[in-house]
């Protein structure tokens, strides 16, 4: 059982480069999320899909577009790169938006900028 | 407004007890959670409490929850090498699309 399977799992690029982070879970999980994670922030939450054909801004959403391909798999591009896009992105799964549902993570995507 | 406050770091020794602290501001919040996460991993749920709590207990983590100041904090008996992690806690707010706010992390660091 895979579980919350990302790619690619590292990616250097140039600024104004574009690039998809792919993410897709086998659990049969309603709701879909992207997070970044930096030094002394926490995880941010960058754009939400509490179901399929729905996508939602997070704290952070500037910069990035997701698409919600199905139930199993959301994607999140990065349209014109910058530095300040370098960090961790993690994709997650839940079976329900929030609430007590346990949110299952990736491994992560570690995105540099140059 | 919605914030989450965790000290960055924690130092102990091998069968001491480490506590680490949380703060959230939203009093609104309905379930508090604590997630662990490994270096080069992603994070994984430890534990969870229902904000009708005062206190939860799973084997070696106890989680204790003030209501009145807002705190929570996660206790973890007789602290292994393998606890060496960085420990996350969470709220989750009713009303506001049910997402997660992520406190910065602890890094627990266990000495042998």
């Amino acid at each position: 059982n895979a579980g919350v399977t990302q790619t690619p799992k590292f990616q250097v690029l140039k600024t104004g480069q574009s690039m998809t982070l792919q993410c897709a879970q086998d659990m049969n999980h309603n709701s879909m999320y992207w997070y970044r994670q930096d030094p002394g922030m926490g995880l941010r939450l960058i754009y939400y899909s509490a179901s399929e054909g729905t996508t939602d801004k997070g704290e952070v959403p500037n910069g990035y577009n997701v698409s919600r391909l199905n139930k199993r798999e959301f994607s999140l591009r990065l349209e014109s790169a910058a530095p300040s896009q370098t960090s961790v992105y993690f994709c997650a799964s839940s079976e329900e938006r929030g609430a007590a549902g346990e949110l299952f993570f990736g491994e992560g995507s570690r995105l540099t900028v140059l | 407004g919605e914030d989450v406050e965790q000290s960055l770091f924690l130092s102990v020794r091998e069968g001491d007890s480490s506590v680490i602290n949380c703060t959230y501001t939203d009093s609104s919040s309905t379930y508090l959670y604590w997630y662990k996460q490994e270096p080069g991993a992603g994070l994984q749920l430890l534990t969870y409490i229902f904000s009708n709590m005062d206190m939860k207990q799973d084997q070696r983590l106890t989680v204790l929850l003030n209501k009145k100041d807002k705190h929570l904090s996660l206790r973890i008996a007789d602290t292994q090498t393998g606890d060496s992690a960085i420990y996350f806690c969470a709220e989750v707010i009713w009303g506001n699309t049910g997402k997660l706010i992520f406190g910065q992390g602890t890094t627990l660091q266990v000495k042998p």
